[in-house]
């Protein structure tokens, strides 16, 4: 299985902040990679798939980058509704695994 | 838009057989173009794949299940369900369906999510 490290475990920032999260792969996965967002009791919500590209309906200042084993997402203005739990997943190869998970909290 | 919902009893015991139903609204699971997988998430931790199935009926699961794992779909209902025999307390999790696109492994939509717990 591929394994999907995210870091760090937790972040802590405040509104208007540019955060940044990285996610790495065990082995080369090309673009094969999405983010999604979770909120305390809900589904994940799909933020960014094929690496870069966002979701319909997701907010500009979500993005997504990188290819091959390391990838990042940003955030680039943080608002109140984006302090979350975030996870990747790499789509390449089955069974398709999720990083552990990086946890947003308001500073 | 496409919405599924998750089905089942909230609590089994353990060497039992676990059993959930995702019934998709809004949208035909027999389109063709996706595929209506299974994915789970013990509480305060992360996420886990379990299975997929096509509306063929063809099926992939997660080799750390698959013994235990498995999954059909009913397309005249709309629906596909999970099995998962012989669970201890470490198969209590909240469990989710979701589409992904044929082509394409990630997940949009979800299902708000059920939980599971094994107990006696």
């Amino acid at each position: 299985d591929i394994q999907m490290t995210q870091s760090p475990s937790s972040v802590s920032a405040s509104v208007g902040d540019r955060v940044t999260i990285t996610c790495r792969a065990s082995q080369g996965i090309s673009s094969w990679l999405a983010w999604y967002q979770q909120k305390p009791g809900k589904a994940p919500n799909l933020l960014i798939y094929a690496a870069s590209s966002l979701q319909s309906g997701v907010p500009s200042r979500f993005s997504g980058s990188g290819s091959g084993t390391d990838f990042t997402l940003t955030i680039s203005s943080l608002q109140p509704e984006d302090f979350a739990t975030y996870y990747c997943q790499q789509a390449n190869s089955f069974p398709v695994t999720f990083g552990q998970g990086t946890r947003l909290e308001i500073k | 838009q496409v919405q599924l919902q998750e089905s089942g009893p909230g609590l089994v015991k353990p060497s039992q057989t676990l059993s959930l139903t995702c019934t998709v609204s809004g949208g035909s699971i027999s389109s063709g173009s996706y595929y209506w997988s299974w994915i789970r998430q013990p509480a305060g931790k992360g996420l886990e794949w379990i299975g997929r199935i096509y509306t063929s009926g063809s099926t992939n699961y997660n080799p750390s299940l698959k013994s235990r794992v498995t999954i059909s779909v009913d397309t005249s209902k709309n629906q596909f369900s999970l099995k998962l025999t012989s669970v201890t307390a470490a198969d209590t999790a909240v469990y989710y369906c979701a589409r992904a696109r044929v082509g394409a492994n990630w997940f949009d939509p979800w299902g708000q999510g059920t939980l599971v717990t094994v107990s006696s």
